[in-house]
């Protein structure tokens, strides 16, 4: 099945610098690739997908890249603000309804 | 905006008994996802459900696990006879396809004891 890996485990970043999250996954297969942000004791919430016919999506200070051929997708969070601080999850979904998920980022915004 | 909501919020029970957690998706939307999170850890998949049945399942979802839909608008998740491992949050989520966004319910925090 896909194993898709997720780094860094934690990543701190002063507020208004950029914080990137890297994933890779294994099954060339994969073909949709959704970022959840998890803030503590809460449900996940999707923050940003791409399919795998695109190569960059942005939605304001939110980017997401894919690189099939390497077979990773990276998270770029620009002017980060304290709010930003949770947990990030990114997650591959193959052919059929199965969705992998990393194992999550923490990431913590100083003030 | 509609919403996903799961009973109970918090779900505490003997090791050995029988837990239904529940669902209620989104009205219009057809695909029914289950999902644990053990505490600290990543979200994992147990099984999909479409058109009243499992169209996937994990190998998490093993026979002491079943998913049913008993009426129109519930979906529930059944474990037979719990574990102490069992202990999660489990999350039910609904997307109107399955490569579409995951509206993720609140969760039902399952406590084995």
């Amino acid at each position: 099945g896909e194993n898709v890996e997720q780094h860094p485990s934690t990543l701190s970043v002063q507020e208004g610098d950029s914080a990137v999250i890297k994933c890779t996954y294994s099954d060339s297969a994969s073909n949709y690739f959704p970022w959840y942000k998890q803030e503590l004791g809460k449900r996940p919430q999707l923050i940003i997908d791409i399919r795998s016919n695109v190569g960059e999506k942005k939605d304001q200070r939110i980017a997401v890249t894919l690189n099939k051929t390497a077979k990773h997708f990276s998270l770029h969070i620009t002017e980060t603000q304290p709010e930003d601080s949770a947990v990030y999850f990114c997650a591959a979904k193959v052919t059929g309804n199965q969705f992998y998920f990393g194992t999550g980022t923490s990431l913590t915004v100083i003030p | 905006e509609p919403e996903v909501t799961q009973t109970p919020s918090h779900q505490v029970t003997q090791m050995g008994q029988e837990v239904i957690l529940r669902c209620v998706p989104i009205s219009n939307h057809l695909y029914f996802y289950w999902y644990r999170q053990i505490l600290g850890q990543k979200v994992e998949f147990l099984v999909s459900f479409y058109n009243n049945e499992i169209s996937e399942k994990s190998e998490i979802f093993d026979d002491q696990f079943s998913v049913e839909r008993p009426d129109g608008s519930n979906f529930t998740l059944k474990i037979r006879s719990t574990k102490l491992e069992d202990s999660a949050m489990y999350f039910c989520a609904t997307p109107l396809t399955p490569n579409n966004e995951q509206f993720f319910g609140p969760g039902t925090r399952l406590t084995v004891l």
